[in-house]
């Protein structure tokens, strides 16, 4: 068990639906973390939130709405996906202290037809 | 500029065997933190080791081990004794303190294989 939950483990969805994948973290943190991994790249930091706060945006495309209700719950709305959208989504969460690592959850595969 | 490089993309090693992957970063903060994270083909990211800038020693848990080299600004993941459960993708990663703690950027990653 993770600590970390992402629901759905995959997704494939057509570029105008409209989706959520969900994140939840019971373990206390105060930071959550959207993350996309494509093939061949870096992981790629989206967005994070302190205590709820949004505190960085990384120029992500508006088709990406992010939601923070409570300090346990993060979403990712999606809608009109492209098919260069298509990779896995990685939730996170941390203390925002130093030494303290990130928490991941087992991602969200995601496929746009 | 790259603030993690991990110059490896891939990497064999017979089982058994010991490995080092490689990472230098770059940072001007004096405190900061180096995490080691492996990804197996199912996507989940394990958190591996620490290393703080500060401390003294070289971190170890377990069979891993990291080779902190603070003025080469690298910290190398040791990994003794292979098993074929360590094949996966390996990420480096850092934190700055700063004005506050920022979160972890990562390298592009080391694919390591583990050979019988």
């Amino acid at each position: 068990e993770t600590g970390v939950t992402q629901t759905p483990r995959h997704l494939v969805m057509g570029m105008t639906n409209k989706k959520s994948l969900k994140c939840e973290q019971h373990l206390g943190h105060n930071a959550m973390y959207w993350y996309k991994q494509s093939a061949k790249k870096p992981l790629e930091l989206m967005f994070v939130y302190n205590f709820k706060e949004q505190t960085e945006n990384n120029s992500v495309p508006s088709r990406f709405s992010p939601e923070c209700p409570n300090s346990s719950h993060l979403f990712l709305h999606l809608h009109t996906l492209q098919p260069e959208d298509s990779a896995l989504y990685l939730c996170a969460s941390s203390q925002e202290q130093l030494n303290q690592p990130q928490h991941f959850g087992d991602g969200t595969r995601l496929s746009i037809l | 500029a790259q603030k993690i490089t991990q110059t490896q993309p891939g990497m064999f090693v017979q089982e058994k065997e010991a490995v080092t992957l490689d990472c230098t970063y770059d940072t001007s903060d004096p405190s900061y933190g180096l995490f080691w994270y492996k990804q197996p083909s199912s996507g989940e990211m394990i958190f591996l080791i620490y290393q703080g800038s500060y401390d003294q020693q070289n971190a170890t848990e377990g069979r891993y081990s990291l080779n902190f080299q603070k003025a080469r600004k690298s910290a190398n993941l040791v990994i003794s004794a292979s098993q074929l459960g360590d094949s996966a993708m390996y990420f480096c990663a850092m934190r700055e303190q700063q004005s506050g703690n920022t979160p972890l950027v990562f390298g592009k990653g080391t694919r390591l294989s583990v050979i019988a």
